[in-house]
This record gives C-alpha cells, sequence and structure tokens, in this order.
C-alpha cells in the first residue's frame, strides 16, 4: 500500500518558468510534510518541510502549498534554473520529524531547459 | 565537512556472501536511521535507533538483515546470505531531535553479481 502518491513521474520545464509537483497522503496521522532534492550519486538533501497547522510555506524559489482536507500538498519552484535539473521526493511520517521514519513518494525527475 | 558519512560508497559482492555498510551520523545527533532505495523510487525506511536502542524496524527488514549501533554513534548495517533482491543503494540519515528534519548520507550502492 503506497500510502505518499506522487505525481507527474517526470516532467520538463523551460528555464524561469514554474515547476509544479503533486503529492497525495492517505494517513491522517501524518504531521511532518518534508521535500527532498535527489541529485545522481547522492543521497537525498531536504529542501523545505512543512507541517498541518499552516497552508503555505515559502523559502527563497521553494514554495509548498498543503490542503489538509483534500490530503494534498504540492512543490512549486519558481524562476526554474538548470541547475534545479534533479529528483524531486516528497515525504511524510508521523510524530514529527525525528521521531520516525519517513515515508516517501515515488519521486519525480524534474529537467530545466536552458 | 560534517555531514552523514557512509561507508563504502559502492560494494560489489556474490550472492551468498555477506556484507557489512557503516554510517557515521552527524556529531551529537542522537537519532540514526537506515533506508533502502531502489532505482526509480523513493527510499523505504528499514530501521531507526535513539542513542543505542534499535526502536523500530520496518517489516522490509528480514532476518537476514541485522543493525547495530553499540556505543550510540556510529552504527553497522549487515546483509547475510546477500540475495539479487538485496541490490539497492542503502541510505543513512540522522537528526538531532524528534522536531528536527533528516539528513542523509550519499549512501552505499549495493551490487550482487
Amino acid at each position: 500500500q503506497q500510502q505518499v502518491k506522487q505525481s507527474p513521474q517526470s516532467l520538463i520545464v523551460q528555464k524561469g518558468g514554474i515547476s509544479i509537483i503533486n503529492c497525495a497522503y492517505e494517513n491522517t496521522a501524518f504531521d511532518y510534510f518534508p521535500w527532498y532534492q535527489q541529485f545522481p550519486g547522492k543521497g537525498p538533501a531536504l529542501l523545505i518541510a512543512i507541517r498541518p497547522d499552516v497552508s503555505e510555506k515559502k523559502e527563497g524559489r521553494f514554495t509548498i502549498s498543503f490542503n489538509k482536507s483534500a490530503k494534498q500538498f504540492s512543490l512549486h519552484i519558481m524562476d526554474s534554473q538548470p541547475g534545479d535539473s534533479a529528483t524531486y521526493f516528497c515525504a511524510a511520517s508521523i510524530k514529527g520529524g525525528g521521531a520516525d521514519g519517513l515515508t516517501f513518494g515515488k519521486g519525480t525527475h524534474l529537467i530545466i531547459q536552458p | 565537512d560534517t555531514g552523514v558519512s557512509q561507508d563504502p560508497r559502492h560494494k560489489i559482492t556474490k550472492r551468498g556472501q555477506n556484507v557489512t555498510f557503516r554510517c557515521d551520523p552527524i556529531s551529537e545527533h542522537n537519532r540514526l536511521y537506515w533506508y533502502r532505495q531502489t532505482l526509480g523510487q523513493g527510499p523505504e525506511f528499514l530501521t531507526y535507533f535513539q542513542n543505542e536502542a534499535q526502536l523500530e524496524k520496518s517489516r522490509l527488514l528480514s532476518d537476514r538483515f541485522s543493525a547495530e549501533r553499540p556505543k550510540g554513534s556510529f552504527s553497522t548495517l549487515e546483509i547475510q546470505r546477500t540475495e539479487q533482491g538485496d541490490s539497492a543503494m542503502y541510505l543513512c540519515a540522522s537528526s538531532s531531535s524528534s522536531d528536527q528534519p533528516q539528513h542523509f548520507g550519499d549512501g552505499t550502492r549495493l551490487s550482487i553479481l
């Protein structure tokens, strides 16, 4: 049973455009939702994270939008750059970010065309 | 750089052999996690330590897998009698508390011949 569903599987965006990746979860006990960026041969690196008490969080060009009633959250990358080309994973956990294992989506392979 | 360190970065072994991986967490991080990532998939949680205590195991962690963190610092993950299906990237992560995010190492890629 996949508890976090991520879409699209792959995404091509022109430089300067907005990249949008969506995730949906099933377990209403999840209370921490991070996004990770992974380059080939590297481990996932934390980008930004949100808790369900807020509907949006912005850090630089990265924004998480969170819809608790729909059990969905999304990552928006503004002014996308070729250096943003990577695989992005959404994740979720119970009891905060460190007390439990993270459940990851299957990832989105993002390509930013120059 | 004081990030999570994993060794070796790549391990090639024959089916049936035992392998052991090491993870050194960020200094003073008392929580340590192991994940497995196969090609084209997200990481899957395997097990979690708080200090030296192993507090949670996924059902993915079969009896051929064992993890230790004897002094609450570095951790080892051993796979006995390796099988083709064990080929994957094994990732380690650490965090400083339940309210802090998990930081990942660059993983050990295991290839079973």
